[in-house]
């Protein structure tokens, strides 16, 4: 079956880093294009970049681009993403997910991780 | 960049209910839309894609039309379990989702 586990999150101070991680398993990871989406608390769903199956293209929210970074390691079926300059609006779960169909584009996400909280605060 | 939104942003109904929750594009998306369901403290749960698809695994009773920039999603008669926030989302350049609507109990 499969499995995505976030990990990573924590409390950061504004100006921080953080890197989250997710743990992929019970698919083909070298085979999708992979996501984060974030949801702030009580608020809506908001994606945050994309990354393609083999790592070559990636794309990003405007309001995290130039301080995110997505990141893969098919190796490791993991996924990564690096978060710098974090700021209080950055607070947020984050989920990794799956793109439903194998390869190019972009496709609706059939399995999301759990979450991993992310607090940026002084 | 291509904006969302739903409306209406909350629903009250009951149980037996046939409940539409529109959502419309900033721009055309043809029909590069998805449906989800969330429930507190959980992750999303894709209900239908390219507008009308339905998940494997998700009761008849959940549909989904439109193309273009405006859309649906229909339950046909709502149970206990539906109770919940839909999201829709255009995946026809990167992604964006909508505001949300919350389904509650009247």
């Amino acid at each position: 079956q499969v499995q995505l586990v976030e990990s990573g999150g924590g409390v950061v101070q504004p100006g921080g880093s953080l890197r989250l991680s997710c743990a992929a398993s019970g698919f083909t990871f070298n085979m999708y294009g992979l996501h984060w989406v974030r949801q702030a608390p009580g608020k809506g769903l908001k994606w945050v970049a994309f990354i393609r199956y083999d790592g070559s293209d990636k794309f990003y929210a405007d309001s995290v681009k130039g301080r995110f970074t997505i990141s893969r390691d098919n190796s490791k079926n993991t996924l990564y993403l690096q978060m710098n300059s974090l700021r209080a609006e950055d607070t947020a779960v984050y989920y990794c997910a799956k793109q439903k169909k194998t390869y190019t584009g972009v496709h609706p996400f059939d399995y999301w991780g759990q979450g991993s909280l992310v607090t940026v605060s002084s | 960049d291509i904006q969302m939104t739903q409306s209406p942003s909350t629903l009250s109904a009951s149980v037996g209910d046939r409940v539409t929750i529109t959502c419309r594009a900033s721009q055309s998306i043809s029909d590069w839309l998805a449906w989800y369901q969330q429930k507190p403290g959980k992750a999303p749960n894709l209900l239908i894609y390219k507008a009308s698809s339905l998940e494997s695994g998700v009761p008849s009773r959940f549909s989904g039309s439109g193309s273009g920039t405006e859309f649906t999603l229909t339950i046909s008669s709502l149970q206990p379990d539906d109770f919940a926030t839909y999201y829709c989302q255009q995946y026809n350049s990167y992604s964006t989702f909508g505001p949300g609507t919350k389904v509650d109990i009247k």
